[in-house]
């Protein structure tokens, strides 16, 4: 059964250092990887998507990294902004492309 | 933009009551899936449908039922409810057809507290 676990729990970083999320999986077979951001007590925002195939993606000031051999991805974060505190999840999807299982996330805060 | 929509935000039942969550997605996506959020459990299945009229069960589809009786619409129903079903419940949806690569999205939470 896939495990996903998300390195650290919890992240308190002062405004505009670059930082770095990890996300790790024991079964390598998957269909993709993505990463959310959940605000307290709100649903998930999906961040970017990175399918099995690739090896990364970028959105603004957001880069996420899939090494699928080593069941691992990063979550990179540029010029940290208090806007970005919120918790960081990675899930990735089964080779059947049906059924996401998540980390328990991190949970960022950035300090004005 | 795909927007996925729940009916309530938050909902207090009572022990032993039936209870409907609904969610509603707008851009014709083939498959929707239910899961409960809790802390120090994280996000879980509990249901999903690849098409109308069909459901597969996830990790933890005790005590829940579904219904997807049209495309855009799909219900979760505490038949029973207890108070260990308290949770945050989330509903998502994602398109299998061209680059969407299964992507989900989510919808805003119902917070259900079982009293």
């Amino acid at each position: 059964k896939q495990e996903v676990t998300q390195i650290p729990a919890a992240l308190s970083v002062p405004e505009g250092e670059n930082l770095v999320l990890n996300c790790s999986f024991t079964d390598s077979a998957i269909y993709n990887l993505q990463w959310f951001r959940q605000d307290p007590g709100k649903g998930l925002t999906s961040l970017l998507l990175i399918q099995s195939s690739q090896r990364e993606q970028t959105s603004g000031r957001l880069n996420a990294s899939l090494d699928k051999s080593s069941g691992r991805s990063t979550l990179y974060i540029a010029a940290s902004q208090p806007g970005d505190s919120a918790t960081y999840l990675c899930a990735v999807m089964d080779n059947a492309g049906n059924m996401l299982t998540f980390g328990g996330g991190t949970r960022l805060m950035v300090k004005p | 933009d795909v927007k996925v929509t729940q009916s309530s935000r938050y909902l207090v039942k009572r022990t032993g009551e039936k209870v409907f969550l609904e969610c509603v997605q707008d851009m014709d996506h083939e498959n929707m899936f239910w899961y409960r959020q809790d802390p120090g459990l994280g996000l879980r299945l509990i249901y999903f449908s690849y098409d109308v009229k069909m459901k597969e069960k996830g990790d933890i589809p005790e005590g829940y039922s579904v219904s997807r009786e049209k495309k855009e619409r799909f219900s979760l129903i505490l038949e029973s409810a207890s108070t260990n079903q308290t949770s945050m419940y989330l509903c998502a949806s994602s398109s299998i057809a061209g680059l969407s690569y299964n992507e989900q999205f989510f919808g805003p939470g119902t917070r259900l507290t079982v009293l």
